[in-house]
Parts: C-alpha cells; sequence; structure tokens
C-alpha cells in the first residue's frame, strides 16, 4: 500500500520567504506525482504534475523537484505571498494507478 | 474550471436515516472518484468509477455504495447513515487513468449526521 507523508503539517512564513513544502511516498515505482493546492472551504486545484520520467516541473513560481529513487518531493514557492496561504497536497497512483494516494497536506500561513 | 458539480453542497441529515449525494460532469470523462476528507486522515477514496455500471471500491467504502448509469452523473449512497460519516465529500474526474492524467475536483458536500 502507497503510504505518502507531508513535512511540515503546518507553517508560518512572512511574506517574500522562499517556501519548501516535502512530500515522501513508500513505493518508487511510480508514473507520476502530483501536488495540490487547496484553499478553506474549497476542492483541490492542480497545480504541478511530474512525470517520472521528469526531475522537475515548474510553472511562475512554484517549482516542484521529483526524486523517484529516495522517494522524495519538494514544492519550492519562490517569493512568498499572502494570497499562496492554502493547504498544499500531494498525491501519487496507487493500486494499478487507478487511484490517487494523498498526503495530508501542508498548511500554509504567509504573514504580510 | 471543470465542470464538476456536486448537490446538495450543504446537508444535515439524522442517524439511519439514507442519503444520496450527486456528482455532475459536462466534461464526458471517463473516471470518476468520491473521496471523503476528514481531520487527521486526510483524503480518502471511497469508490470510483471506470465507466457506465463500472465501480470499484476504494479504501473507506463500508456503509457506501455508488451508482452511475450515465457519462456525467456519479451517485453516491450513504444507506443508512451514521455520525461517523459526518465529513466532507469530494467528487472528482479524470480522462484518464491516475497514473497519466490529473483530477479535477467538485466543490464539496458537507454532510453532518446528528
Amino acid at each position: 500500500k502507497q503510504e505518502v507523508t507531508q513535512i511540515p503539517a503546518a507553517l508560518s512564513v512572512p511574506e517574500g520567504e522562499n517556501l519548501v513544502l516535502n512530500c515522501s511516498f513508500t513505493d518508487s515505482a511510480i508514473y507520476n506525482l502530483q501536488w495540490f493546492r487547496q484553499d478553506p472551504g474549497k476542492g483541490l486545484t492542480s497545480l504541478l504534475l511530474i512525470q517520472s520520467s521528469q526531475r522537475e516541473q515548474t510553472s511562475g513560481r512554484l517549482n516542484a523537484s521529483l526524486d523517484k529513487s529516495s522517494g522524495r518531493s519538494t514544492l519550492y514557492i519562490a517569493a512568498s505571498q499572502p494570497g499562496d496561504s492554502a493547504t498544499y497536497l500531494c498525491a501519487v497512483p496507487s493500486y494499478g494507478n487507478n487511484r490517487l494516494a494523498f498526503g495530508k497536506g501542508n498548511q500554509v500561513v504567509v504573514i504580510p | 474550471d471543470a465542470g464538476i458539480t456536486q448537490s446538495p453542497r450543504h446537508k444535515v441529515t439524522e442517524t439511519g436515516t439514507p442519503v444520496t449525494l450527486r456528482c455532475h460532469q459536462t466534461e464526458n470523462h471517463r473516471y470518476m472518484y468520491w473521496y471523503r476528507q476528514d481531520p487527521g486522515h486526510g483524503l480518502r477514496l471511497i469508490h470510483y468509477s471506470y465507466g457506465v455500471k463500472d465501480t470499484d471500491k476504494g479504501e473507506v467504502s463500508d456503509g457506501y455504495s455508488v451508482s452511475r448509469s450515465k457519462t456525467e452523473d456519479f451517485l453516491l449512497t450513504l444507506e443508512s447513515a451514521t455520525s461517523s460519516q459526518t465529513s466532507v465529500y469530494f467528487c472528482a474526474i479524470s480522462a484518464k487513468p491516475s497514473g497519466q492524467e490529473t483530477q479535477y475536483f467538485g466543490p464539496g458536500t458537507r454532510l453532518l449526521v446528528l
């Protein structure tokens, strides 16, 4: 069974600092890894999807890296803004790739 | 935004009553999923569908059933609601299996079982 862990569970940073969010997974035989954002009371929004053949993926201020062999991914958010305050979840396919296994999320607060 | 709606958005019900939640999509995607989200447990898969009338269980399927008679609709039924089923329920869709493509999520349904 695929287990996904996200550390830290919660963090607060002052505006302008870079954010580093970590995700680890137990089964390295994955096709991809995804990062989602969830705002309070809302559904999840896909941020980045990294294929197993890629080492990183970038979208604006967001950069996600993937190290399959060590079972780790890191999401970097450059120059954080108050609007980045949200919960960030990572997910990997499991059970024959028809499902996603989610971490419990990194809850981020960016202080103006 | 992906065309996914969930109804109702909020519901309060009593223990022992049946409850049906509806997920409707306008994207004609093959795969549909029902999750529940609870503090301390994160997002957990209840059931999913890989086509009309094709469904499978997730990790927390006890006490839940699903039906998919049309591509656009995926129904989740709590056969006899219990307080432990108080949760936020999310529907998601994807055109391909999770190993190939991202999932798109609906806005959620908040269910309170008294």
